[in-house]
């Protein structure tokens, strides 16, 4: 079953670059992940899909500075100009044949 | 623009059984799109509990699969989640969400805090 690993925590400051990182378990560097914004008080919000070969589709209202790459079994999140809203829980997340699994989870602190 | 909002019991009994249901606005439940439920435990992670589709067929995490129970009302427009035997540990937030090809989420609902306790 495949496994996605998370950094607890990442920070940045106020207009600053932040690159969050997903690293899937061994046999699964062809995946695809997703990336989903938990903030409180607010729905969550699915981010992207990033796919094994660095290409990504955001969904609808994401902002431009939110981007998405890979490099092997790694998949990122780069949040670009960081503003005060980014602040909350990043989750990526996947699948394989018809099971979901998330990843831990990153909080992301805006300094 | 599809809209999803969970509704049910904010408190369950141990060893009872909790009964949440998502009603889907905005979109038709007959489409070809997957429906899912997604838990998060207090001070934890995200966990996926299920996704089905329309016709019936469904997707449990094996973890929890000997006891929840996805259906869906398509004349109502929702779906429904019910998970037996619950413990304390089951005590989280709950939410439904728009799935895409039963692989991942794209749209939420805002979440129902559910309590397992006596």
């Amino acid at each position: 079953q495949v496994v996605l690993t998370q950094s607890p925590s990442a920070s940045g400051s106020l207009g600053a670059s932040v690159k969050l990182t997903c690293t899937l378990s061994s046999g699964h560097s062809g995946y695809g992940v997703t990336w989903h914004q938990l903030r409180p008080e607010k729905v969550p919000r699915y981010v992207m899909k990033v796919n094994s070969d660095g290409s990504h589709n955001k969904g609808a209202g994401i902002p431009d500075r939110f981007s998405g790459s890979s490099s092997g079994a790694e998949r990122y999140f780069t949040i670009s100009s960081l503003q005060s809203e980014d602040e909350g829980d990043y989750y990526c997340q996947t699948w394989d044949t018809g099971i979901q699994v998330f990843g831990g989870g990153t909080k992301l602190t805006v300094l | 623009q599809v809209q999803l909002q969970e509704s049910g019991p904010g408190l369950v009994k141990p060893s009872e059984t909790l009964s949440l249901t998502c009603t889907v606005s905005g979109y038709s439940i007959s489409s070809d799109y997957y429906w899912s439920w997604i838990r998060q435990p207090p001070g934890k992670g995200l966990e996926w509990i299920g996704t089905i589709y329309h016709s019936g067929s469904t997707f449990y995490n094996p973890s929890l699969k000997s006891r929840v129970t996805m259906s869906v009302d398509t004349p109502k427009n929702q779906f429904s989640l019910k998970l037996r035997s619950v413990t304390a540990a089951d005590t989280a937030v709950y939410y439904c969400a728009r799935d895409v090809s039963g692989a991942y989420p794209d749209n939420w609902g805002q979440g129902t805090l559910v309590t397992v306790s006596s």
